[in-house]
C-alpha cells in the first residue's frame, strides 16, 4: 500500500493560503490521493480527490505533481473555522474500498 | 438526507460490560464502514459492508467485536467484555461504490471503559 508523509503541524494566517503538502512516492498509476480534515470532536470531512490533474471545488484546491509522487492541498483563504487536522490518504489498489489514515497535519489557523 | 447518523454520542460503561453502538447511513449508500480512533491519532479501519456483506475485517477486530448489517441499511457494532483499552471514538461512514468517491462520516460515539 502506497504511504503518505505529512508535517506534523503547520500554522497560517488567517485570511492568506494554507498550503498543505503531502508525499507520496511510491504512488501506483490507478490510486487516487484524497483529502480529509477533522475537527475537533467530529468525524473527519472529505474535502477534495484527485488522480493526475489538478482539482478544485469549493472547499479547496489539489495540486498533483507530474510525477505523481506529492500533492499540496491549497485552502485560498483560510478562516479560523479551518483549523482542523488534515489527512492525505491514497487508495488503496483492491476491490475493496477502505481509506487509511495516517496522522496527519494539524492545520492552526491563527488570527 | 441527514447524513450519517450515530447512536449514541457517548457512552461509559464498566469494565466487563457488553456495549452496542448504531450507525445509520445515508440512504443511497451501499457501503458502509466502522473506524476507532484513540486520542492523537487518526481513525484506525476496522471493517466494511457491501451492503448486508462484511466483505473485510482487520486485525484489530478481536474477536470481542462484532458487526452486523442485517438489512444492508443500519449497521451495529457490539463489544463484549469490554476492557479499558477498548476506549476510543467509534466512527462510522458510508459511501457508494466506486474509486471516486469520499466517504461520509458521522460523528461518532466516544466510548469510556471504565
Amino acid at each position: 500500500d502506497a504511504k503518505t508523509t505529512q508535517p506534523p503541524s503547520m500554522d497560517c494566517a488567517e485570511g492568506r493560503a494554507a498550503n498543505l503538502p503531502c508525499n507520496h512516492s511510491t504512488i501506483s498509476g490507478n490510486e487516487y490521493v484524497y483529502w480529509y480534515r477533522q475537527i475537533h470532536s467530529q468525524g473527519p470531512q472529505y474535502i477534495i480527490h484527485g488522480l493526475k490533474n489538478n482539482e478544485t471545488n469549493e472547499m479547496a484546491s489539489l495540486i498533483i505533481t507530474e510525477d505523481r509522487k506529492s500533492s499540496t492541498l491549497i485552502l485560498p483563504h483560510a478562516t479560523l473555522r479551518d483549523t482542523a487536522v488534515y489527512y492525505c490518504i491514497v487508495r488503496v489498489v483492491r476491490n475493496n474500498n477502505d481509506m487509511r489514515f495516517g496522522a496527519g497535519t494539524r492545520l492552526t489557523v491563527k488570527p | 438526507d441527514t447524513g450519517v447518523s450515530q447512536d449514541p454520542r457517548h457512552k461509559i460503561t464498566k469494565r466487563g460490560q457488553n456495549v452496542t453502538f448504531r450507525c445509520d447511513p445515508i440512504s443511497e449508500h451501499n457501503r458502509l464502514y466502522w473506524y476507532r480512533q484513540t486520542l492523537g491519532q487518526g481513525p484506525e479501519f476496522l471493517t466494511y459492508f457491501q451492503n448486508e456483506a462484511q466483505l473485510e475485517k482487520s486485525r484489530l477486530l478481536s474477536d470481542r467485536f462484532s458487526a452486523e448489517r442485517p438489512k444492508g441499511s443500519f449497521s451495529t457494532l457490539e463489544i463484549q467484555r469490554t476492557e479499558q483499552g477498548d476506549s476510543a471514538m467509534y466512527l462510522c461512514a458510508s459511501s457508494v461504490q466506486g474509486e471516486g468517491y469520499g466517504y461520509t462520516f458521522g460523528s461518532g460515539t466516544r466510548l469510556t471503559v471504565v
